[in-house]
């Protein structure tokens, strides 16, 4: 089993749409959960970081925390075309970064 | 304020070399990291720095060895090089420990060994 786990996708939704991403994480002592999008040839950039349980709202982007069901989402909503990339879920369990292989995101115009 | 940035950008190397990587952290950030992505793996973690120690590392074999100066700026070699180590390499730097900071990446080297 993978520390962090991703659907792969590719996911396609209409322009104006919500995007919902999931991961799942394997290690219960995890600490810290990170989003980063990624575009094709570019570096990763990070969108969310969050630390305990529940919902942080930043912009069109809302990331949502579980710990006891080892679930971390994001939700992108007004998706808009430049929002295509590949997204990473990241988490780290107090000694090392475990990233996710990243959803493809694709915002259909 | 400048960002992280990564040298060489492109590196072609045979198998049994080795490589050393350069990064050089936003100013002021005291933390670096290392990546290692590929196509199959994702992103995998290689080690930390921070004040010139390493604070944390991944499941990495020992040809794979880092270092930070005082200035921060930070060192990735590899040794005895293969073919499975064809990657981009990325660095991210920090403020403090990167648990609990945001992490900036650079643009990567792109390590080709043939």
């Amino acid at each position: 089993q993978k520390e962090v786990e991703q659907n792969s996708g590719p996911l396609s939704v209409p322009e104006g749409a919500i995007a919902s991403l999931n991961c799942t994480y394997s290690d219960r002592g995890s600490q810290s959960f990170f989003w980063y999008r990624q575009y094709s040839g570019k570096s990763p950039e990070l969108i969310m970081s969050i630390y305990s349980n529940g919902d942080k709202e930043d912009g069109r982007f809302t990331a949502q925390l579980n710990k006891a069901s080892q679930y971390v989402s994001l939700l992108i909503r007004d998706s808009q075309p430049s929002d295509s990339a590949t997204y990473l879920c990241a988490v780290n369990n107090g000694n090392q970064f475990y990233f996710g292989t990243g959803t493809s995101l694709t915002v259909i115009p | 304020k400048a960002g992280v940035t990564q040298t060489p950008r492109y590196l072609i190397k045979t198998r049994g070399q080795q490589v050393t990587l350069s990064c050089s952290p936003i100013s002021g950030h005291r933390s670096v990291s290392w990546y290692q992505q590929t196509p199959g793996q994702g992103l995998q973690f290689l080690f930390e720095y921070f004040s010139e120690t390493q604070r944390n590392k991944g499941n990495f074999p020992g040809r794979f060895s880092g270092r930070q100066f005082s200035n921060s700026r930070s060192e990735m070699n590899v040794s005895t090089l293969e073919l499975g180590d064809s990657a981009l390499y990325l660095c991210a730097s920090s403020l403090a420990s990167a648990l609990y900071n945001e992490q900036f990446f650079g643009p990567g080297t792109r390590l080709t060994v043939l």
